[in-house]
């Protein structure tokens, strides 16, 4: 019973261009969502979050969407660089609870 | 600013042998939650503590335990030790502890325990 879902285990993005990271969920009670980066041998860093009163929320080169109707989330990176090669991690909860669920994430890989 | 920091970094341990692992938050931070994540899948809440008090526990059986001191470090122990309990666990520290969009929770490298 996977309630968040990344479809996408891997995604290849030439540097410079447009990365877009997937997430859907299905508790249609979160309401917070965050995107987490993770190197090799690194805890998760935390990236960016969006309130479900947002449908949009950027910061620098990152932009998170929330499409609540399709309880979808995505994560664009632009432009990428290859730096931004790590796995990515998709997680929610629903506001005032104490747990967060995360997806499987996806590993980008951004080719110089 | 330290961030959070976890000991040890590695751990090899064989099985039915018990386990504990160390967590020390964000100065300032009164929450402690620990995450199991095994390869190729995402972190698995196993326990929240905030202000020393267990707050929540994720779907893992009593073998997992954990408490959180007065200065809000915590420890999480393992007994009886499984060869599916190897895995890398990471504490994530945050003020209150609960969802919320200002406090997001800040992760620490992890230990990466290995059961032969």
């Amino acid at each position: 019973d996977q309630q968040v879902k990344q479809n996408s285990p891997s995604l290849s993005v030439q540097e410079g261009r447009i990365s877009i990271l997937n997430c859907d969920y299905t508790n249609s009670m979160f309401d917070y969502f965050l995107w987490y980066k993770k190197y090799p041998a690194e805890g998760p860093t935390f990236l960016i979050s969006i309130s479900s009163i947002k449908d949009k929320n950027e910061d620098g080169r990152f932009t998170v969407f929330l499409n609540k109707s399709a309880k979808h989330l995505s994560l664009h990176i632009v432009p990428s660089q290859p730096g931004d090669s790590a796995v990515y991690f998709c997680a929610t909860g629903e506001s005032g609870t104490y747990k967060y669920i995360f997806g499987t994430g996806t590993r980008l890989k951004v080719l110089a | 600013d330290a961030g959070v920091t976890q000991s040890p970094t590695h751990l090899i341990k064989t099985r039915g042998q018990h386990v504990t692992l160390r967590c020390s938050p964000i100065s300032g931070h009164k929450s402690v939650s620990w995450y199991q994540q095994v390869l190729g899948q995402g972190p698995q809440f196993i326990f929240q503590y905030y202000e020393k008090e267990e707050r929540g526990r994720g779907n893992f059986p009593d073998r997992f335990s954990a408490r959180q001191f007065p200065n809000y470090s915590s420890e999480l122990n393992v007994n009886a030790l499984l060869l599916g309990d190897s895995a890398l666990y990471l504490c994530a520290s945050s003020f209150y502890g609960t969802v919320n969009s200002n406090q997001p929770q800040h992760f620490g490298d992890g230990t990466r325990l290995s059961i032969l």
